[in-house]
C-alpha cells in the first residue's frame, strides 16, 4: 500500500507561474524525499528533508515539512516547459529500511 | 561515471514463465532497492539488499526474489508470472541506505501476455 497521498493529481500551468504540490503521509518518518519522473524514465532525486528540518531550498525548488500535520509541500517557482513531469513524494518511515512513494502529481507546463 | 544501469530495457513474457532482471548500481554505492511501478501509479517497494542480504521486504509474494552479488550488482527474479506483474521495474542504489538520496535506473518494462 502507498503511504503518501499527493494533491493535486494533475496540475496545468503556464511558463513563469509557480507550481505547488502537496503530500500527506500516515506514520512517523526519518525523512521525506521528492522525486521527478519524465515519461517512461527513471526517477530523479530532487530534495531530501529530514524529520527535524522544516524547510529546504534547491535552486527554484522549495520544500516544507510539517511533521505535526504529517504533510509536505513542493514549490517550483518560475516554472519552465522542461519542468513537465510527474512528481512523487517518498517517505522513509521510522524503524524501516523502505521508501514509500505517494501517488504522484502530473505537472504540465505550457510554453 | 556511469549511473544505475538496468537490463534488459524491455521484456515480453507469457503467464507462468519466469524472468530475471538485472541492475548495476552507481559506482561507490552498496545498497540496492527494487520497485514495481504500474502504469499511472507510484513505485511500490519490493525489497532492499545490502551486503548481499535482503534487509527489508515490501508486500510482495514469495514469487519475487532477489540476490545481491559481491560487486553490489543485483538481480530480481519473478516466478510463475501473472498478468498483473506487467509493470516498470525500477532499481535504485545509494551509499548509506535510505538516509541518502536514491539514484534510479531507467527501469525494465515487463509485459505479460
Amino acid at each position: 500500500s502507498q503511504q503518501g497521498e499527493e494533491d493535486p493529481q494533475a496540475l496545468s500551468i503556464q511558463e513563469g507561474e509557480n507550481a505547488t504540490m502537496n503530500c500527506s503521509y500516515k506514520t512517523s518518518i526519518n525523512n521525506l524525499q521528492w522525486y521527478r519522473q519524465n515519461s517512461g524514465r527513471g526517477l530523479v532525486h530532487l530534495i531530501l528533508i529530514r524529520s527535524n528540518e522544516r524547510e529546504k531550498h534547491s535552486g527554484r525548488l522549495r520544500v516544507t515539512l510539517d511533521t505535526s500535520k504529517k504533510s509536505s509541500s513542493l514549490l517550483i517557482t518560475a516554472s519552465r516547459a522542461a519542468d513537465t513531469a510527474s512528481y512523487f513524494c517518498a517517505t522513509h518511515p521510522y524503524n524501516t529500511d523502505k521508501l514509500i512513494f505517494g501517488t504522484g502529481t502530473r505537472l504540465q507546463v505550457f510554453p | 561515471d556511469a549511473g544505475v544501469t538496468q537490463s534488459p530495457t524491455h521484456l515480453i513474457k507469457t503467464r507462468g514463465q519466469q524472468v530475471t532482471l538485472r541492475c548495476s548500481p552507481k559506482s561507490g554505492h552498496d545498497t540496492v532497492s527494487w520497485y514495481q511501478q504500474a502504469l499511472g501509479q507510484g513505485p511500490q517497494f519490493i525489497f532492499q539488499y545490502y551486503e548481499e542480504e535482503e534487509r527489508q521486504r515490501g508486500n510482495f509474494p514469495d514469487r519475487f526474489s532477489g540476490h545481491q552479488f559481491p560487486n553490489y550488482s543485483s538481480e530480481l527474479n519473478v516466478n510463475a508470472l501473472l498478468l498483473g506483474d506487467s509493470a516498470l521495474y525500477l532499481c535504485a542504489s545509494s551509499s548509506g541506505g535510505l538516509v541518502e538520496p536514491q539514484h534510479f535506473g531507467d527501469g525494465t518494462r515487463l509485459s505479460i501476455l
